[in-house]
């Protein structure tokens, strides 16, 4: 069965630092991968998705990710982090093979910016 | 962009009772899921809806469950009778189609709180 791990429950930097959220996947296959992140009262917002071509893959508000199959990893970046960043960020995987897209969640990543 | 609307941002409601938990999707899309979040816990996947059918439905879809959307208003789950481990917040997503690259469109979600 798939699964999606986000070993980090809760990452504290301060404004202007760079940053990186983990992301760890189990699934036999390529999966769709997707980073998304949810602000106060608000739901969820894509930031950015992979399936395939290159491993680095440009999102919104100058967030990345780099696929890696070796590690079975998808990890988020951000050169600089602003205040505004502070949220919930999630990363999902939709299996290749189902019709459906049903996304399968890791349990989220509580990023706090500090000024 | 576009929202994904659902009513009413909490219920509580006594263990054995009905709720229904209503989503406003997107107007021109096709697909609907509802998804299941614990407490401290990852949001899951309840069930997907298309064409006036359920396509695909996980294990903690149980059978006090149900969902419908009547002549393409709102998006409904139903729980009738909710038991305690129904506590939990529920999220609506909606997608136009595309396949499992396509966006999931999310909902800010329902807190079900059963007594």
């Amino acid at each position: 069965a798939q699964s999606v791990t986000q070993p980090d429950a809760r990452v504290t930097v301060s404004e202007g630092a760079s940053l990186q959220l983990r992301c760890k996947y189990s699934y036999s296959a390529t999966p769709y991968l997707f980073w998304y992140v949810q602000y106060p009262r608000q739901g969820l917002q894509l930031l950015l998705k992979y399936y395939s071509g290159d491993p680095v893959v440009q999102g919104v508000n100058s967030f990345e990710a780099e696929f890696s199959k070796s590690n079975s990893s998808f990890h988020l970046q951000k050169a600089s982090v602003h205040w505004s960043d502070s949220a919930v960020y999630f990363c999902a995987l939709s299996m290749s093979h189902s019709g459906y897209n049903k996304l399968t969640f890791g349990k989220g990543t509580v990023l706090l910016v500090s000024p | 962009g576009p929202k994904v609307l659902q009513i009413p941002s909490h219920q509580i409601i006594d263990m054995g009772q009905m709720v229904t938990l209503n989503c406003d999707p997107v107007s021109n899309h096709l697909y609907f899921y509802w998804y299941k979040q614990i407490l401290g816990q990852q949001m899951e996947f309840l069930v997907n809806f298309y064409n006036g059918k359920v396509m695909e439905k996980s294990k903690l879809f149980k059978d006090q469950f149900s969902v419908e959307r009547p002549d393409g208003s709102y998006f409904t789950l139903k729980i009738q009778p909710t038991a305690l481990e129904d506590s939990a917040v529920y999220f609506c997503a909606s997608r136009k189609g595309g396949g499992n690259y396509a966006e999931q469109f999310f909902g800010p979600g329902t807190r079900l709180t059963v007594l």
